[in-house]
């Protein structure tokens, strides 16, 4: 059964600073994996998609990659901006299905 | 706008009571996606249809049943109400097949509230 843990569930952060975001997930037979971006009180919103085959993915100052071997994605952000506070959730796609597993999120939030 | 849409956006009802909770995307997807977050805003798939047809049933309670009268329509009825199914569900929907469009796009949720 697949897992998808991210670690730690809430980061404070100064503005300016470049931040990394861990996701780990226990069954590497994934289709592909996908970071999301969850306002307060509102839906979320897809950030990037990796394809299984792939190894990073970027979009502006966010740029995402992915271990499967062993694993492990990782979401960067670059020079971090108050408007980034959300929580960042990491889902995978297992191989021949079209079901997503979510981790729990990690509440980032970027102080002025 | 294209856009993934949910109805009611807030439901607070009885125990006990029967509810339907109504979505639509116009973005052409042919796949849609029920999921529900919890208070612990842990999110988990319930259901999955594909053209119409139910292809994701995650243990839910038969209380739930999805309807799918098109493939730009996922309503999700929901009978005998319980406190325990107070949550934020979510619809999301995505397009099948080629490697690469398959992101997955999500309304902006319904926060039921069962008391």
């Amino acid at each position: 059964k697949q897992e998808v843990t991210q670690i730690p569930a809430a980061l404070s952060v100064p503005e300016g600073e470049n931040l990394v975001l861990n996701c780990s997930f226990t069954d590497s037979a994934i289709y592909n994996l996908q970071w999301f971006r969850q306002d307060p009180g509102k839906g979320l919103t897809s950030l990037l998609l990796i394809q299984s085959s792939q190894r990073e993915q970027t979009s502006g100052r966010l740029n995402a990659s992915l271990d499967k071997s062993s694993g492990r994605s990782t979401l960067y952000i670059a020079a971090s901006q108050p408007g980034d506070s959300a929580t960042y959730l990491c889902a995978v796609r297992q191989g021949g299905s079209e079901k997503l597993v979510f981790g729990k999120g990690m509440k980032l939030t970027v102080n002025p | 706008d294209t856009a993934v849409s949910q109805t009611p956006k807030y439901l607070v009802t009885q125990m006990g009571n029967d509810k339907s909770i109504k979505c639509e995307q116009n973005l052409g997807h042919d796949t849609m996606y029920w999921y529900k977050q919890d208070s612990k805003k842990f999110l988990k798939i319930m259901f999955s249809y594909n053209n119409k047809e139910l292809i994701i049933n995650e243990t839910v309670p038969n209380r739930f049943s999805p309807k799918s009268p098109d493939k730009a329509h996922l309503n999700l009825h929901i009978n005998s109400l319980e406190l325990g199914d107070s949550a934020v569900y979510f619809c999301a929907s995505s397009q099948s097949g080629l490697a690469g469009t398959d992101t997955q796009y999500f309304g902006p949720g319904t926060r039921l509230t069962v008391l």
